[in-house]
């Protein structure tokens, strides 16, 4: 596809459950970027990656999430133990280079029961 | 701390006015100021984007307005129309630091 694909667009967990997020990148892009965009708020940062390399995940809130690109493509994002403090949207961006224009996917919007 | 401030928080026009945004920031290290426009259930897209080594920036009827001495930027949208009802967020970043989003702003433009 032409554009940053994202799966699931919804996801509904109970508290306590593990949930994996699912980012496909715009074909070719190095860089990607995992945000969390909370009700009313604006996105915020949690983890970038160039290639397969996790340069910074200092915006993980807890090491309950953990992100991966294992060949430096499609990229996982996935929450442990799900609190209700976790829903939101969790929106996924690439760029050719780190820094080049950010194209954002859809989102996949969590709630945690 | 939070690095870029926003407001205001929502904003009501008339179709055909021109609603402006603000953004101000701290670190003078920053050097790219974009705007992205969300719609509902999808994500942002980068409308605008200025450095600041010019004051203003047009594209279409879109205008980016910054002053470097104050540390200020805004958005203003010309002849605003009812399909620009929209969340914006302005954001900030330098070198290949990562990009900071302000909190957003709430734009209705009734018909």
């Amino acid at each position: 596809g032409a554009g940053v694909s994202q799966s699931p667009r919804y996801k509904v967990a109970k508290r306590g459950q593990d949930v994996a997020l699912r980012c496909d990148p715009i074909s070719g892009h190095v860089s990607l970027f995992w945000y969390q965009q909370a009700l009313g708020q604006g996105p915020e940062f949690l983890t970038y990656f160039q290639n397969e390399a996790q340069l910074d995940k200092s915006g993980l809130p807890s090491d309950r999430f953990f992100a991966e690109r294992p060949e430096g493509s499609v990229s996982t994002l996935k929450i442990q133990r799900t609190q209700q403090e976790d829903s939101a949207v969790y929106l996924c961006a690439s760029s050719f280079d780190r820094g080049g224009e950010l194209f954002f996917g859809e989102g996949s919007r969590l709630t945690v029961l | 701390q939070q690095q870029v401030k926003q407001s205001p928080q929502s904003l009501i026009v008339q179709k055909g006015g021109i609603p402006i945004i603000n953004c101000a920031y701290e670190n003078t290290a920053f050097d790219y100021f974009p705007w992205y426009q969300q719609f509902p259930g999808k994500g942002p897209a980068l409308l605008i984007a200025i450095r600041p080594d010019v004051s203003e920036k047009k594209e279409g009827r879109f205008t980016i307005s910054f002053n470097k001495s104050a540390k200020q930027f805004s958005l203003h949208i010309m002849d605003s129309q009812p399909g620009d009802s929209a969340t914006y967020f302005c954001a900030v970043n330098s070198g290949y630091s990562t990009l900071t989003f302000g909190k957003g702003t709430m734009l209705l433009v009734s018909p």
